[in-house]
């Protein structure tokens, strides 16, 4: 079965501090995966995904396939990337891409 | 248009009523999926259109819960009989279409809060 997997429910850090948001995976296939992030008083949005492999916001995750984890890094946090930060992964299909989502974890950036 | 758009953005009604969710996709996306957030959880799928049809209704919890885009464009959500247990953040998220990266990042409404009570 499709899991994904986010262990903390709240990290917190001081400004400047490197974050590391944490998921894990299950799935028996190729899975596409994704990072979305929810910001206060608004909509779920994408931040990134595994294969475009690039930096958003100073934000990047690697997928590894041997730990089958896709932790979501930054090196010096801000205050502006407080919110909710939900992994996700679907299967890469011309059928639909059905996305399973974590059960996120807050980001609280201390001043 | 702007961005996919909900309504209501807020729904109470009793239990054992009937109700309707409306979701309006991005202009020209062919997928529009349905989700349900409930409190402290991610987001869970439950339905998934192509175009008019429903290609995978897997998701959807029983019977009560229904779903038709008639057009291939707006949305209706439609639960009878609802159920305390309902109660959730449903949203809704349209992508150009299926497939590879792309055409297929999901953009989300801001979802429809329901509450039974």
């Amino acid at each position: 079965a499709q899991r994904v997997t986010q262990p903390e429910k709240l990290l917190s850090v001081f400004k400047g501090a490197p974050v590391e948001l944490k998921c894990n995976y299950s799935y028996s296939g190729s899975p596409e995966l994704f990072w979305y992030v929810q910001y206060s008083r608004q909509r779920l949005q994408l931040l990134l995904r595994h294969i475009s492999r690039e930096s958003i916001k100073g934000f990047t995750a690697d997928l590894n396939k041997g730990e089958t984890s896709f932790h979501l890094k930054k090196p010096f946090a801000q205050e502006e990337d407080s919110a909710m930060y939900y992994c996700a992964l679907s299967q890469v299909s011309e059928y639909g891409n059905k996305l399973v989502f974590g059960a996120g974890t807050i980001l609280r950036v201390k001043s | 248009g702007a961005g996919v758009s909900q309504t209501p953005s807020n729904k109470v009604t009793e239990k054992g009523k009937y109700v309707e969710l409306r979701c309006d996709p991005i202009s020209g996306h062919t997928a529009l999926y349905w989700y349900r957030q409930s409190l402290g959880q991610g987001p869970e799928f439950l339905i998934y259109f192509q175009g008019t049809g429903a290609a995978d209704d897997s998701g959807l919890p029983n019977d009560r819960f229904f779903a038709v885009r008639p057009e291939g464009s707006v949305s209706t959500l439609k639960i009878q009989r609802t159920e305390r247990g309902d109660s959730a953040v449903y949203l809704c998220a349209s992508s150009l279409r299926p497939g590879l990266a792309g055409t297929n990042e999901q953009f989300f409404g801001p979802g429809t809060r329901l509450t039974v009570l």
